[in-house]
C-alpha cells in the first residue's frame, strides 16, 4: 500500500529558483524520508525526520513536518539544473512491526538551465 | 566502494521463463528489500529480510520469490506466475533507517 502522496506531481523552474514539493501521509509515523532518484537510477537517500522533529536542513534542503496535518514539505533552494530528478517522500509507520519504508509516487521535477 | 550491487542492469525474458536478479551488499546491512517501480509511479515492496535464512512478503510478492542464505546477498527469482514482470527492480538495504539503493535491473518480457 501507498501511503505517501507527493504533490505536485510534476514541476519545472528555472535555474536559481525554489522548488516545493509536498508530501502527505494517512496513519501514525516514526519517521518520514525524501529520497531522489535520477532518470533510471536508483534511489538517494536525502534527509531523515522523526515524528517528534519540525524541520530539518541540509545544505539546500530544508524539510518540514507537520504531523497534525500528516504532512511533509521538501524545500531546495537555488535550484540547479543537476536537481532535475524525481523526489519521493516514504514513511515508517509508527505500529509497524519491522522497519519497511512506504513510498509515494514522486515529484518530477525539472530544473530549465 | 561500500554498497550495493545489483546485475544484470538489463534482462529480456520470454513469456513463460523464470528469471533471477541478484543483489549483493557490502555495508553489513542486516536488512535487504526488493521493490518494484512502474512507469511514473512510487515503489512498492515485493519481499524484505531481516535476517539471514528469514524473509517476509511485502505488499506485492505474488509471482516472486527470494532467499537469503547469506547475509550480503537476497537474489530475487520472477516467476513465470508473475502476470506482468516488465518493469525496474531495485534492491536495497539498510542498517540504522535510510535504505541504500542498488542502480536497479530493468526486466523487459517480450
Amino acid at each position: 500500500s501507498q501511503q505517501g502522496e507527493e504533490d505536485p506531481q510534476a514541476l519545472s523552474i528555472q535555474e536559481g529558483e525554489n522548488a516545493t514539493m509536498n508530501c502527505s501521509y494517512k496513519t501514525s509515523i516514526n519517521n518520514l524520508q525524501w529520497y531522489r532518484q535520477n532518470s533510471g537510477r536508483g534511489l538517494v537517500h536525502l534527509i531523515l525526520i522523526r515524528s517528534n522533529e519540525r524541520e530539518k536542513h541540509s545544505g539546500r534542503l530544508r524539510v518540514t513536518l507537520d504531523t497534525s496535518k500528516k504532512s511533509s514539505s521538501l524545500l531546495i533552494t537555488a535550484s540547479r539544473a543537476a536537481d532535475t530528478a524525481s523526489y519521493f517522500c516514504a514513511t515508517v509507520d509508527s505500529g509497524a512491526g519491522s522497519y519497511q519504508l512506504t513510498f509515494g509516487k514522486g515529484t518530477k521535477l525539472s530544473v530549465i538551465p | 566502494d561500500g554498497g550495493i550491487t545489483q546485475s544484470p542492469k538489463y534482462l529480456f525474458r520470454k513469456e513463460g521463463q523464470n528469471v533471477t536478479l541478484s543483489c549483493e551488499q557490502n555495508l553489513n546491512h542486516d536488512a535487504m528489500y526488493w521493490y518494484r517501480q512502474d512507469p511514473g509511479q512510487g515503489l512498492r515492496l515485493i519481499y524484505y529480510s531481516q535476517i539471514v535464512n528469514d524473509f517476509q512478503k511485502g505488499d506485492i510478492a505474488e509471482g516472486y520469490s527470494v532467499s537469503r542464505e547469506k547475509k550480503e546477498s537476497f537474489p530475487l527469482t520472477v516467476t513465470s506466475a508473475q502476470k506482468n514482470p516488465t518493469a525496474f527492480y531495485l534492491c536495497a538495504s539498510s542498517g540504522m533507517g535510510e535504505l541504500f539503493f542498488g542502480e536497479g535491473s530493468r526486466l523487459t518480457v517480450l
